[in-house]
């Protein structure tokens, strides 16, 4: 069965610093990548998705993930961090074909002003 | 452009009573439907999916169960709610090989 890790549950930055939150998944297979956002009091909302092409993909707000499929890794990254990023991150993985998606636990992100 | 409406938004029910959750989609057809829940520190657990009209695919057995009985209605249901049963419910969609796309979610909350 897949299976989704987050390595980091908590991750608490300053206002300007760099983020990466770790995403490792278990397929070997062709998969679709996604990473989702919840801030406090909303719904989730798609951050940014891979399919194929280009490893590198951009999403809203600045963010983007690389697809390292060697590594089995879709990290999230943002060069600089604002308190409005403060939310919860979901990555996501499903098997090309499938229907069902398997998220990580997700990480908390707090910013501090 | 595509909906998801899901209610109510939050919902206070007393231990043994039955539960009714409804998720409708809007502006497509024949969507995958889903329903997860989700806990703190625990991501989100899939609970059902279903891929067409009466077609319902279990993840987790437990004290739910789900019903489509149109292509766009996807319903949670409970005989008898039990306290473990508290939680944030989400119900989603998704078409081909699209996102997910999620509703506002349930809180619900069993005494």
């Amino acid at each position: 069965a897949q299976s989704v890790s987050q390595h980091n549950h908590h991750v608490i930055l300053s206002e300007a610093a760099s983020l990466e939150l770790g995403c490792n998944y278990s397929y070997g297979g062709t998969v679709n990548l996604f990473w989702y956002v919840q801030y406090p009091g909303q719904h989730l909302q798609l951050l940014l998705k891979y399919f194929s092409g280009d490893p590198l993909v951009k999403g809203i707000k600045g963010f983007e993930a690389e697809f390292i499929k060697s590594k089995f890794s879709f990290n999230l990254r943002k060069p600089s961090v604002q308190w409005s990023d403060t939310a919860e991150y979901f990555c996501a993985v499903v098997e090309s074909g499938y229907s069902t998606l398997t998220f990580g636990k997700g990480t908390m992100l707090l910013v501090s002003p | 452009s595509q909906t998801i409406h899901q209610w109510p938004a939050t919902l206070v029910q007393p231990v043994g009573s039955p539960l009714s959750l409804e998720c409708t989609v809007e502006g497509t057809s024949n969507p995958n439907l889903y329903w997860y829940r989700q806990a703190a520190g625990r991501g989100l657990q899939l609970l059902f999916y279903s891929v067409g009209i009466g077609q319902i695919s279990s993840e987790v057995p437990q004290n739910l169960s789900a019903s489509r009985p149109q292509d766009r209605q996807f319903i949670l249901s409970s005989k008898k709610l039990l306290l473990s049963d508290s939680g944030f419910y989400l119900c989603a969609w998704r078409q081909g090989a699209s996102p997910l796309h999620f509703g506002n979610g349930t809180r619900l909350t069993v005494t």
